[in-house]
């Protein structure tokens, strides 16, 4: 299994230009997120799918949308760039195995905004 | 709205010497996971509590659930350079939220 595979690694934008993170898995998990993490802030939900056609929004959805037409895919689209998007985008995916949700992460997407 | 906050940010320890990181949320939380995050590199799930009260070990990682379901600790016994990185919790209210992190330097 690949598990969790994300790209681009690095991407830069200018300002007003939009673009589509990649993510997907191979463990045929119901549930996926996107994270964004910035220094000492933690990592804070954007959007998350409980299922195939199914989303809803995260603590910071503004600015993103997703779509989850897959189980194994879901992307995350920027409409229009903005500096303060500058970020490291997370994306996990989780079943409940036993009670226990644990999330996988892919190994991110570093974005500048410029 | 909710938040979860960790702390201290940062904790500079000898190598040997015991580390803490607490959790509080503001709302009661269904479950709390807690991750590891090595310097860039991805958060790795280390554990989940859901009872209230619980305690859980892990060699030398001890986790504890509070009471009320509102609050959360990390201790770690003996600290190695193996365990630099930073920790984060994550609460379960409806969606996961996640701390602020602590993050821990070990000097050898």
């Amino acid at each position: 299994n690949a598990g969790v595979t994300q790209t681009p690694k690095f991407q830069v934008l200018k300002t007003g230009q939009s673009m589509t993170l990649q993510c997907a898995q191979d463990m045929n998990h119901e549930y996926m997120s996107w994270y964004r993490q910035d220094p000492g802030m933690g990592l804070r939900l954007i959007h998350y799918s409980v299922g195939a056609g199914i989303t809803d929004q995260g603590e910071v959805p503004n600015g993103y949308n997703v779509s989850r037409s897959t189980t194994e895919d879901f992307p995350l689209r920027l409409l229009s760039a903005a500096p303060s998007q500058t970020s490291v985008y997370f994306c996990a995916s989780s079943v409940r195995d036993r009670g226990v949700y644990e999330q996988y992460f892919g190994p991110g997407t570093r974005l500048t905004v410029t | 709205g909710q938040q979860v906050m960790q702390i201290p940010q940062y904790q500079h320890v000898q190598e040997g010497e015991d580390f803490t990181t607490y959790c509080n949320s503001s709302t009661t939380l269904s479950n709390i996971q807690w991750y590891k995050q090595r310097p860039g590199g991805h958060p790795v799930f280390l554990i989940q509590l859901v009872k209230s009260g619980e305690v859980k070990k892990q060699k030398r990682l001890t986790f504890q659930f509070g009471e009320a379901k509102k609050n959360s600790s990390l201790h770690i016994t003996a600290t190695q350079t193996t365990d630099v990185g930073t920790y984060f919790c994550a609460g379960t209210a409806g969606q996961f939220y996640f701390g602020t992190g602590t993050s821990l330097t070990v000097i050898p």
